[in-house]
Parts: C-alpha cells; structure tokens; sequence
C-alpha cells in the first residue's frame, strides 16, 4: 500500500514563474486535499476534491493559484506569477470517500528567489 | 482568537520521560481530532484519530479528549530520542456532510533527550 506521493520535492524559481505540482493519493482515495505550510505554522488549508470534483477553496487560495483533478486519480496546483510570500511547503493529502483520517504525503517545498 | 490553539514550545525531556501535549479550541462543532507527528522537511504523519470524548491508546502513546473543556492532549509514555519531532493536533467537522477539512494547531517542537 503506498503513501501519498508529491512531486517534486523541491522547486526553486525566480519570481514571476509559473510552477506546478503533482500530488498522487492513496489508491482508492477519492478525497483530495491541499495545504500549505509556511515555518513554524501548522498546515492550512487551501482546496478539497471529492473524486474530480473541486468542492471547496479557501480565501488563501487567490486568482494565481489553480488546482485541477481531472480523472479523479493524481491532482496538480499551478501557481501563475509567484510571489516572495508564495515560499512555503505545499502538502496533499487524501481521505476515503467515507471518511476517515486524511493521510499526508511529504510536500513540495517552494523557494522563491 | 485563533480556532485551535497550540503551545509550540519547545519542550526538551530526558528519554524514558511521560510528555504531555495539548491543544485547546474553540469552534463546539469540531467532532474529529487527531495528532500528528512530523519530522523536519517531512510530511505529517498520523498518530491518532479520536471521534469522542475519552481515551485512545495505542503502544506508548494515549489520546484525551475533553470536548466539554474543548480540550485535547496527547501522552507519550517512555519517550525516546525517534520520538523528537513536531506534534501536530488537527481537528475537523462534518458540517454539511461533506466538509472534512482539517485545522491545525501550530505544533510543539519536543525533543527527547537521550
């Protein structure tokens, strides 16, 4: 049984950049979450699918940043036109469709030159 | 007022120690708490999930939680230096019936000295 999976774990790029993630759940996990965390803070949460299916967004979550999950399986976060304030870890995780606790994978972190 | 409140310490025990950690909230409607643990540049990982009031144990670690006091810790028993990592309380509501995401307190760094 795998974990979560996140890629890349590192991304470095200037500011301005377009850069993207992608988050592998759980098989048979069809909810999705994304978080961010910034250095000394717990998570926050930023956006949830159910299956493919974009449910809801957080008001962190501004008109630069675009989350998609189209066949219900991976999902990947776009940030258009990163900021300073963008640096941070952004985490995924996911849920059974019935609940349960939500399994986390080990981030990408950000860093903005 | 923040909705979970956590102190992050840092909280520095010599091993074989009981830690005691805890996190208050206010928001009644949470139902769902958990703890987690992460390492440095790793992802959270899941230690408990509790539902109710009462007690949860599993090997060194227990589980409280108060929802009448909105109060939650987490022991550890017999603490060992693997143990030295950030702990993470989380917590979650069913408002709606579909929304399951989670608010963090803001982690206590322990370390275990051995």
């Amino acid at each position: 049984d795998t974990g979560v999976s996140q890629n890349p774990r590192h991304k470095i790029t200037k500011r301005g950049q377009n850069v993207t993630f992608r988050c592998d759940p759980i098989s048979e996990h069809n909810r999705l979450y994304w978080y961010r965390q910034t250095l000394g803070q717990g998570p926050e949460f930023l956006t949830y699918f159910q299956n493919e299916a974009q449910l809801e967004k957080s008001r962190l979550l501004s008109d630069r940043f675009s989350a998609e999950r189209p066949k219900g399986s991976f999902s990947t976060l776009e940030i258009q036109r990163t900021e300073q304030g963008d640096s941070a870890m952004y985490l995924c995780a996911s849920s059974p469709l019935q609940g349960g606790p939500q399994h986390f994978g080990d981030g990408t972190r950000l860093s903005i030159l | 007022q923040k909705e979970v409140e956590q102190d992050p310490g840092p909280l520095s025990v010599p091993e074989g120690a009981i830690v005691s950690l805890n996190c208050t909230y206010s928001n009644s409607a949470f139902q769902y708490f958990m703890w987690y643990r992460q390492y440095s540049r790793k992802g959270p990982e899941l230690l408990m999930y509790t539902y109710s009031s009462g007690n949860k144990e599993d090997g060194r670690f227990t589980a409280q939680v108060d929802k009448s006091s909105k109060y939650i810790s987490l022991f550890i028993r017999d603490s060992q230096p693997s143990d030295s990592a950030t702990y993470l309380c989380a917590m979650s509501h069913n408002s709606g019936g579909s929304n399951y995401k989670l608010t963090f307190g803001k982690g206590t760094l322990l370390t275990v000295n051995p």
